[in-house]
């Protein structure tokens, strides 16, 4: 049962211009979400978290929206850059210290 | 600072042999460690999480199993694997925060 759920498996986005990945989930007990940025054949690395008791974080290029009526959350990068092509996942939990729930990932390309 | 470590970081395995994966995690105490799979095509998905020594928590009932045998030790285990094992295997370690911090990985192939 997937909980988390980012429903665009791909993203091309030209170099200079904003990238947005979305992602959904359906347990309204997930009180704190996350984004992982993965290069192949490499663990995910850690990117932006927010907490449910806020609707926006921002750090440099990189801001998440959270729509909790939607249950809805958003990435944006801007401006996106050649390096930031990989795959970005979702990830939500509801208690702290113990499973992240992630969704599938989307692929981003950025193209000069 | 935290590093987390795995190895190999490529496995080819036929089936039926056994697996021993291991994980170690330093600059941390009585970290949370996890162990997730990505198969071909499919996100992250939990196998085991750990709290603390000999503790393990199964999310998916498999051919695989883990230990902890010392605080910053994790092992993901099989006595006979299948083709499904095939896939990237990750460790992760957390603390009291919900951010999970990741190991290289490992490629395993089940031919």
């Amino acid at each position: 049962d997937q909980q988390v759920k980012q429903n665009s498996p791909s993203l091309s986005v030209q170099e200079g211009r904003i990238s947005i990945l979305n992602c959904d989930y359906t347990n309204s007990m997930f009180d704190y979400f996350l984004w992982y940025k993965k290069y192949p054949a490499e663990g995910p690395t850690f990117l932006i978290s927010i907490s449910s008791i806020k609707d926006k974080n921002e750090d440099g290029r990189f801001t998440v929206f959270l729509n909790k009526s939607a249950k809805h959350l958003s990435l944006h990068i801007v401006p996106s850059q050649p390096g930031d092509s990989a795959v970005y996942f979702c990830a939500a939990s509801g208690n702290s210290g113990y499973a992240l729930n992630f969704g599938k990932g989307t692929s981003l390309l950025v193209t000069p | 600072s935290q590093t987390i470590h795995q190895w190999p970081a490529t496995l080819v395995q036929p089936v039926g042999s056994p697996l021993s994966l291991e994980c170690t995690v330093e600059g941390t105490s009585n970290p949370n460690l996890y162990w997730y799979r990505q198969a071909a095509g499919r996100g992250l998905q939990l196998l085991f999480y750990s709290v603390g020594i000999g503790q393990i928590s199964s999310e998916v009932p498999q051919n695989l199993s883990a230990s902890r045998p010392q605080d910053r030790q994790f092992i993901l285990s099989s006595k006979k694997l299948l083709l499904s094992d095939s896939g990237f295997y990750l460790c992760a370690h957390g603390s009291i925060s919900y951010e999970q911090y990741f190991g290289p990985g490992t490629r395993l192939t089940v031919t």
